[in-house]
């Protein structure tokens, strides 16, 4: 079985400053892996995702991560982040070769402070 | 118009009570899901559907039930509605051919009072 940890809860950061929301996760397997961005009262959307390749990943709004298979990480980092950014975030992973079933970390509410 | 629906978007109900929320999509997905998140604990899956005659358990599957009605509709059951079900619940649909991602509607609110 895959887990995740997320080990920020809450990362206030101001406005046009750099972020990183850490995730960590737990497998005995290969892994997909997975950051999706949940506004306020709407659904998840991705934001980005490795299945495999080059280890630098590039999403939408500027957001980009990197799959450390030796730490077991995937952190997500943005060099300026703006007030719309403002989001919650989730780091999600699956055992590769199927993303049948997600296990999600806990999340990550950013907040930018102008 | 979304391509992910679910209805009600909010409902109250009362102990006990049996409650049905239901999902409706448009993307011609055969995999469906459904998950509540609980503040703190993220998503966690309850069931899921890969064709209409799949089934499976997910990690939290007590106290619910499914009917995948069509390719497009997964409906959620909680047969004896209590507190502790109080959460939010959130359909999800994803192809099987290669893009490994899921699209989830916009979440109903739940409160069992």
């Amino acid at each position: 079985a895959q887990s995740v940890t997320q080990l920020d809860s809450q990362v206030p950061v101001f406005e046009e400053a750099p972020v990183e929301l850490r995730c960590n996760y737990s497998s005995s397997v290969s892994v997909y892996l997975f950051w999706y961005v949940q506004y306020p009262n709407q659904g998840l959307q991705l934001l980005l995702k490795y299945l495999s390749g080059s280890t630098l990943v590039k999403g939408i709004n500027g957001f980009e991560a990197e799959f450390n298979k030796s730490q077991t990480s995937f952190h997500l980092r943005k060099p300026s982040v703006h007030i719309s950014d403002t989001a919650e975030y989730f780091c999600a992973v699956s055992k590769a070769g199927s993303a049948r079933q997600l296990t999600f970390g806990s999340g990550t509410q950013l907040t930018v402070l102008p | 118009d979304a391509d992910v629906t679910q209805t009600p978007r909010n409902r109250i109900t009362k102990t006990g009570k049996r409650i049905m929320l239901e999902c409706s999509q448009t993307k011609g997905h055969d995999r469906m899901y459904w998950y509540r998140q609980d503040p703190g604990l993220g998503l966690r899956l309850i069931y899921y559907s890969f064709d209409v005659k799949d089934i499976n358990k997910g990690e939290i599957s007590d106290g619910y039930s499914v009917s995948r009605q069509a390719q497009a509709k997964f409906s959620l059951s909680l047969e004896s509605a209590i507190p502790n079900q109080t959460a939010l619940y959130f359909c999800a649909t994803s192809d099987p051919d290669g893009e490994e991602t899921q699209y989830f509607g916009p979440g109903t609110r739940l409160l069992v009072l």
